[in-house]
């Protein structure tokens, strides 16, 4: 199983700055199968990013992903209200898994 | 737009099986490369993978859930199932059912839709 270590827990930020999210993989995430989700309270996860760092559809460009092999990381580039939630990275290949989340939270 | 929508039992006793179904909507369940999954999370907590089922019926389950799990697809319904036998407290949690979409040439994909999820409790 491949784990994955999401750090910080929790990221205290203003609007407007800048956030910098990391994920750390056990063993290296074949074909970059790593996605970004968001969730807020009360509501199912949302698709970020996939392939490391694909933006799906609709998400603004102020979310980037990066990373291959073991270390990823999501940069929110300028943090709006909207992007105060947690946020998950997971790798999707033959036995998914989750890492634990960050939470972003207004500072 | 695809929709997909859990329903089953709300309560469950400890030791029983629990039954949940996920009827899509928006498209057909057998066309496409799709993959159709359970994904768990307990209250306050993390995301846990359940298990996933391709249109052609083969499945991919969470070695730690593998020997309770079973996912079924009913394509003339449109739905998907997730049994989990022999239930404790811990298999307490909002349930969610998704679609996983393989991009370009790989073989799997992310969740780009899931059910808005429905809680299941274990207890007697």
């Amino acid at each position: 199983e491949i784990v994955l270590t999401q750090s910080p827990g929790t990221l205290s930020l203003s609007p407007g700055e800048r956030a910098t999210l990391s994920c750390r993989a056990s063993q290296s995430v074949s074909s970059s199968y790593l996605a970004w989700y968001q969730q807020k309270p009360g509501q199912a996860p949302r698709l970020l990013i996939y392939g490391a760092s694909s933006r799906a559809t609709g998400i603004p460009d102020r979310f980037s992903g990066s990373g291959s092999g073991t270390d990823f990381t999501l940069t929110i580039s300028r943090l709006e209200p909207e992007d105060f939630a947690v946020y998950y990275c997971q790798q999707y290949g033959s036995s998914p898994t989750f890492g634990q989340g960050t939470k972003v939270e207004i500072k | 737009q695809v929709q997909l929508q859990e329903s089953g039992p709300g309560l469950v006793k400890p030791s029983q099986t629990l039954s949940l179904t996920c009827t899509v909507s928006g498209g057909s369940i057998s066309s496409g490369s799709y993959y159709w999954s359970w994904i768990r999370q307990p209250a306050g907590k993390g995301l846990e993978w359940i298990g996933r089922i391709y249109t052609s019926g083969s499945t991919n389950y969470n070695p730690s859930l593998k020997s309770r799990v079973t996912i079924s697809v009913d394509t003339s319904k449109n739905q998907f199932s997730l049994k989990l036998s022999s239930v404790t407290a811990a298999d307490t949690a909002v349930y969610y059912c998704a679609r996983e979409r393989p991009r370009g040439l790989q073989r799997y994909g992310p969740v780009d839709y899931w059910g808005q999820g429905t809680l299941v409790t274990v207890s007697s």
